[in-house]
């Protein structure tokens, strides 16, 4: 069964407004995480993260949002721009596991112009 | 410029039919780490690497195999390829030391097996 979920598979936005992305979890054992962007033909690359200590983490346009006791986290684009539109991809790790990440099936992002 | 290397990109075989899929970081990474990518399954870890000469099994190693006798190389090897082994392959790596590490992605291999 699937520890970390996406469940919606794709979502679109206008260009300018904001885009948000979630992800479940069920593992409690689970501590921080972290967002992958992936672009057709490359490599997912690293977004943004955030530990378990805190419920917010932002970085320019991104924010993530944790909410421990619904095991529920979300990602806000503001505002969105066509250069995001991408998959996006929930990790989580857990302390003892080190770089050990277990992925969600991911949510592709179409921005219009 | 770091990165993560894999070869070949695209890769179309017929069952049975023994491949190697490379991978090589020049970041000086301990944690290197296998992967594919499945419509609606995200990415499952299939094998990964602590450091040279120490490997072990992530969710789905079955039909795997993999060495590390190089802290920059990490192969990926299936012996006898089956048409579920067709998936999106990427390699990853990382450096240890702390609890939580980013993973740096190669930009993946696109495998069918016929």
């Amino acid at each position: 069964d699937q520890q970390v979920k996406q469940n919606s598979p794709s979502l679109s936005v206008q260009e300018g407004r904001i885009s948000i992305l979630n992800c479940d979890y069920t593992n409690s054992m689970f501590d921080y995480f972290l967002w992958y962007k992936k672009y057709p033909a490359e490599g997912p690359t690293f977004l943004i993260s955030i530990s378990s200590i805190k419920d917010k983490n932002e970085d320019g346009r991104f924010t993530v949002f944790l909410n421990k006791s619904a095991k529920h986290l979300s990602l806000h684009i503001v505002p969105s721009q066509p250069g995001d539109s991408a998959v996006y991809f929930c990790a989580a790790s857990a302390y003892n596991a080190g770089n050990m990440l277990t992925f969600g099936g991911g949510t592709r992002l179409m921005v219009k112009p | 410029e770091a990165q993560v290397t894999q070869n070949p990109r695209y890769l179309i075989t017929v069952t049975g039919k023994k491949l190697t899929v490379t991978c090589s970081q020049n970041m000086n990474h301990e944690y290197m780490s296998w992967y594919r990518q499945d419509p609606g399954l995200g990415l499952r870890q299939i094998y990964y690497s602590m450091n040279v000469e120490v490997t072990d099994k992530g969710d789905v190693p079955e039909g795997y195999k993999v060495s590390r006798k190089e802290k920059r190389n990490f192969p990926l090897i299936l012996e006898s390829p089956s048409p579920n082994q067709t998936s999106l392959y990427f390699c990853a790596s990382g450096p240890t030391g702390g609890p939580y590490n980013e993973q740096f992605f190669g930009p993946g291999t696109r495998l069918t097996v016929l």
